[in-house]
């Protein structure tokens, strides 16, 4: 079975100030995916990352940066310097890939990320 | 390049009334899934199609529930005889395939259901 587990349910900071969103997976495939999605107030998921499980590589977009650490079954979401615009619920994802066609990602519960001016 | 576009935005209905939703994914896109997200709660997968055929459905996807993809473009997602427990959002998301699944979905707006 497929877990994901985002153990902050709310976050809150100040304007400029860098946070962090954590996201644990537990898969018993060795080959997966792991996404990030962010769903604003308006309610559209948008799709921010996918990193494949054989490519540990960080990834750094702009004032986005992810951290994936396949020891400790992790893939954390950073946010440099935060804006207003940035407040929103995150979403950590992944899909497994069993060569079985099976296509369903299985989300966590989401973090809710308000940033204050 | 639209999104996915899913009508109606919102349904408001009586316990007991069958409801349709209809979900258009991106043009190119021949994979389309339906997921079902609760307050507080992840998107849950509900079910998926290849074109126009149904590969895969959730134990979520109780009997009430049906969908269809019949010409392998639009797809709709109907629930008869809704119940309190059906109120949630309903999010249509499409990608394209990829031989490991590794495209990324992207969503539509959602619609959002509220049973009276």
């Amino acid at each position: 079975a497929q877990k994901v587990t985002q153990a902050q349910t709310e976050i809150s900071v100040v304007e400029k100030e860098d946070v962090t969103l954590d996201c644990v997976y537990e898969t018993r495939d060795t080959t997966y995916y792991l996404f990030w999605y962010k769903q604003p107030p308006s309610g559209e998921l948008v799709f921010l990352i996918r990193r494949n499980s054989f490519d540990e590589q960080n990834e750094i977009s702009g004032r986005y940066s992810w951290n994936f650490q396949k020891s400790t079954s992790s893939f954390n979401f950073t946010i440099t310097a935060s804006q207003v615009v940035d407040s929103a619920v995150y979403f950590c994802a992944l899909l497994p890939y069993s060569g079985a066609g099976s296509y369903q990602l299985t989300f966590g519960k989401g973090t809710k990320l308000s940033v204050i001016p | 390049d639209t999104g996915v576009s899913q009508d109606p935005r919102h349904k408001i209905t009586k316990r007991g009334q069958n409801v349709t939703f209809r979900c258009d994914p991106i043009s190119e896109h021949n994979r389309l899934y339906w997921y079902r997200q609760t307050l507080g709660q992840g998107p849950e997968f509900l079910t998926y199609f290849q074109n126009e055929a149904q590969l895969e459905k959730s134990r979520l996807l109780s009997d009430r529930f049906s969908a269809e993809r019949p010409k392998g473009s639009f797809s709709t997602l109907e629930i008869q005889r809704t119940e309190q427990g059906d109120s949630a959002m309903y999010l249509c998301a499409s990608s394209l395939a990829g031989a490991t699944g590794n495209q990324p979905q992207h969503f539509g707006d959602g619609t959002r259901l509220s049973i009276l």
